[in-house]
């Protein structure tokens, strides 16, 4: 079965310096991973997704993220945190082959400190 | 293009009363997936429907069940409403192929008293 952990659940930086986001997977076969965006009282919304292509995957926003096979992660990054940053991040697998289950990790809220 | 759109965006419902709620996908997309979101669970899959037939089911009782209609757009129904019930229920589309990108609608917050 497919899962995702976040490996902390607040992370604060200070504006201008960088962000990482930890996310390690769990997963039979070659899974197809995300991360997501939600804002206070908005939706979700993706920031980028790993489907077997290439492992260093850019986003939107400056945020990028890196498949590793090796470690099973597939941390956030981002080299400037910038204040509109300041949000709850969701790592995501897809939860099986056929069909679109997405299995949520349990967020990490990112405080930028001004 | 438009995004995927809930109405309503709010609910107040008592214990024991029933609620429908509707989602309609981005044009085009076949399969809607539907979330519950609460503090101490977090986002939960429900269940998902493509071209009129539900594909993927979640761990939730009997009471959470959904439809979709020729046009894409679906509604979940929850009978018997809880307390519990009380949570951000967020809709996704897609196309409905495999590797694809869900996108989320603005969800509808249900409050149960």
């Amino acid at each position: 079965a497919q899962s995702v952990t976040q490996l902390d659940s607040h992370v604060s930086v200070s504006e201008g310096t960088p962000v990482l986001l930890r996310c390690n997977y769990s997963s039979s076969y070659s899974p197809s991973l995300f991360w997501y965006v939600q804002h206070p009282n908005k939706g979700l919304q993706l920031l980028l997704k790993y489907t077997s292509a290439a492992t260093l995957v850019k986003g939107i926003n400056g945020f990028e993220a890196e498949f590793k096979k090796s470690e099973t992660s597939f941390h956030l990054t981002k080299p400037s945190a910038h204040m509109s940053d300041a949000a709850e991040y969701f790592c995501v697998v897809r939860r099986s082959n056929t069909g679109n289950q997405f299995y949520f990790g349990t967020g990490t809220s990112l405080t930028v400190i001004p | 293009k438009a995004g995927v759109t809930q109405t309503p965006r709010y609910l107040i419902k008592t214990r024991g009363q029933q609620v429908t709620l509707s989602c309609s996908p981005i044009s085009g997309h076949r399969s809607v997936s539907w979330y519950q979101q609460t503090p101490g669970q977090g986002l939960q899959f429900l269940f998902e429907y493509f071209s009129e037939t539900q594909r993927n089911k979640g761990n939730f009782p009997g009471r959470f069940s959904g439809r979709q209609f020729s046009n894409s757009r679906s509604e979940m129904n929850v009978s018997t409403l809880e307390l519990g019930d009380s949570a951000l229920y967020l809709c996704a589309s897609s196309w409905g192929t495999s590797q694809e990108t869900q996108y989320f609608g603005p969800g509808t917050r249900l409050l149960v008293l």
